[in-house]
């Protein structure tokens, strides 16, 4: 089972209407949670970080984790053409620096 | 918000030479740096871990003696590509993060270094 899964896409969404992109993780005692985006040809950007169960809302972006189900999500609204990119979920696990990332959905937001 | 430079964006070289990729962390001390390539289409792939004073330790199948990594300060960790070969030749990015007593293992990412071998 990989660490971080994510369905690598492509996700095609309206413009204008909510993409929903999901992510498991295996390890229990995963901590920190983060949705990154990447454009191609560009390095990762860091848009949501996620610590405790719930909801995190921050304008368009809400993450969501759900630590029983070990799963994260990241809802974009009112989705733009400029969404379109490759949102990578990433896990620390609280024992050292790293983070472990899933491979990638690709999201196509259609004008 | 926390800013990763790194330099230079883009390099060519010939077969055999040295090259060397710097990132720096701008605004924030960096605990810890990570050194990462990407093949075109595909997933980031972790190369090694450096801390400020200590030697990197780097991910398997990853060679220490091709990839030299130097943390001389906790704003600036250099990647040396020895010897390169066209093989070698991949988008290197490198990200940089604060660590617990930062912000919980966010890691901020530089723009990255194309590196050409020809």
């Amino acid at each position: 089972q990989k660490e971080v899964e994510q369905n690598s896409g492509p996700l095609s969404v309206p413009e204008g209407a909510i993409a929903s992109l999901n992510c498991t993780y295996s390890d229990r005692v995963s901590q920190s949670f983060f949705w990154y985006r990447q454009y191609s040809g560009k390095s990762p950007e860091l848009i949501m970080s996620i610590y405790s169960n719930g909801d995190k809302e921050d304008g368009r972006f809400t993450a969501q984790l759900n630590k029983a189900s070990q799963y994260v999500s990241l809802l974009i609204r009112d989705s733009q053409p400029s969404d379109s990119a490759t949102y990578l979920c990433a896990v620390n696990k609280g024992r050292d620096d790293k983070i472990i990332f899933g491979k990638g959905t690709r999201l196509h937001i259609l004008p | 918000g926390a800013v990763v430079s790194q330099h230079p964006s883009r390099v060519i070289c010939k077969s055999g030479t040295s090259v060397k990729i710097e990132c720096r962390s701008l605004d924030f001390q960096a605990t810890t740096m990570f050194w990462y390539r990407q093949f075109p289409k595909k997933s980031l792939m972790l190369m090694a871990t450096s801390n400020e004073g200590s030697k990197a330790t780097y991910e398997q199948g990853v060679e220490k003696d091709k990839f030299l990594i130097n943390h001389a300060s906790l704003t600036l960790s250099t990647l040396t590509v020895t010897s390169a070969h066209p093989e070698d030749s991949s988008f290197y990015i490198c990200s940089a993060s604060g660590g617990r007593l930062g912000s919980s293992y966010e890691q901020y990412f530089g723009p990255g270094t194309r590196l050409t071998v020809t």
